[in-house]
């Protein structure tokens, strides 16, 4: 079946532009969960949505970030007023049991 | 908080076994996972252990649970050039609540030479 779906692939854009990026989960997956991931840093932990309520936003790393899921489907990241180490991979995985995540491809931010 | 140390690089021979080790620190995890991550990819779930557990085998994966040492090996038998990756060990744990995230070492690179 499908599989998670991010959009865009690639963004790139200048420091100070807002960026949103996409996350199509599994259908039927309950639980999402974003992170991102930069040379500097590995893999962190970013958000976790249970349906469309988010009880766990302790990795977002500023007030710049912030993200939203309609229902059991798509959740968007938005990121305000870009700055260079914003650049990295944001992963999206989706679960229906928070035991097995599976991840989309990622989307890979540059900011100029 | 949990923290996740795995080597940064292994390089084997084709055909050789390989043998991934990863290091995490909090007891309460409760279930361990490898991923893969291939160049430009996401990262694709390949096993994941319960603590309860020793050791798990899926065809040519073998998950070696030491509970007591906290220490957690994947081993990959007659490793092939499709191999080479990157290899992330995570934990999750009941933390705050059940919402599972799961907390990443810094990946071992397998570089696999014929």
């Amino acid at each position: 079946g499908a599989g998670v779906s991010q959009s865009p692939s690639n963004k790139v854009t200048e420091k100070g532009k807002d960026v949103e990026l996409r996350c199509d989960p599994i259908s039927g997956h309950t639980a999402l969960y974003w992170y991102r991931q930069s040379l500097g840093q590995g893999l962190e932990f970013l958000i976790y949505f249970q349906g469309n309520s988010a009880p766990d936003k302790s990795g977002l790393p500023s007030d710049r970030f912030s993200a939203e899921r309609t229902g059991e489907s798509v959740s968007t990241l938005t990121i305000q007023r870009t700055q260079q180490e914003d650049s990295a991979v944001y992963l999206c995985a989706s679960s229906s049991d928070s035991y097995e995540q599976y991840f989309g491809p990622g989307t890979r931010l540059t900011v100029t | 908080g949990e923290d996740v140390e795995q080597s940064l690089f292994l390089s084997v021979r084709e055909g050789d076994s390989s043998v991934i080790n990863c290091t995490y620190t909090d007891s309460s995890s409760t279930y361990l996972y490898w991923y893969k991550q291939e160049p430009g990819a996401g990262l694709q779930l390949l096993t994941y252990i319960f603590s309860n557990m020793d050791m798990k085998q899926d065809q040519r994966l073998t998950v070696l649970l030491n509970k007591k040492d906290k220490h957690l090996s994947l081993r990959i038998a007659d490793t092939q050039t499709g191999d080479s990756a990157i290899y992330f060990c995570a934990a999750r744990g009941w933390y705050g609540g059940s919402q599972g995230n799961l907390i990443f070492g810094k990946g071992t690179k397998l570089s696999v030479k014929p």
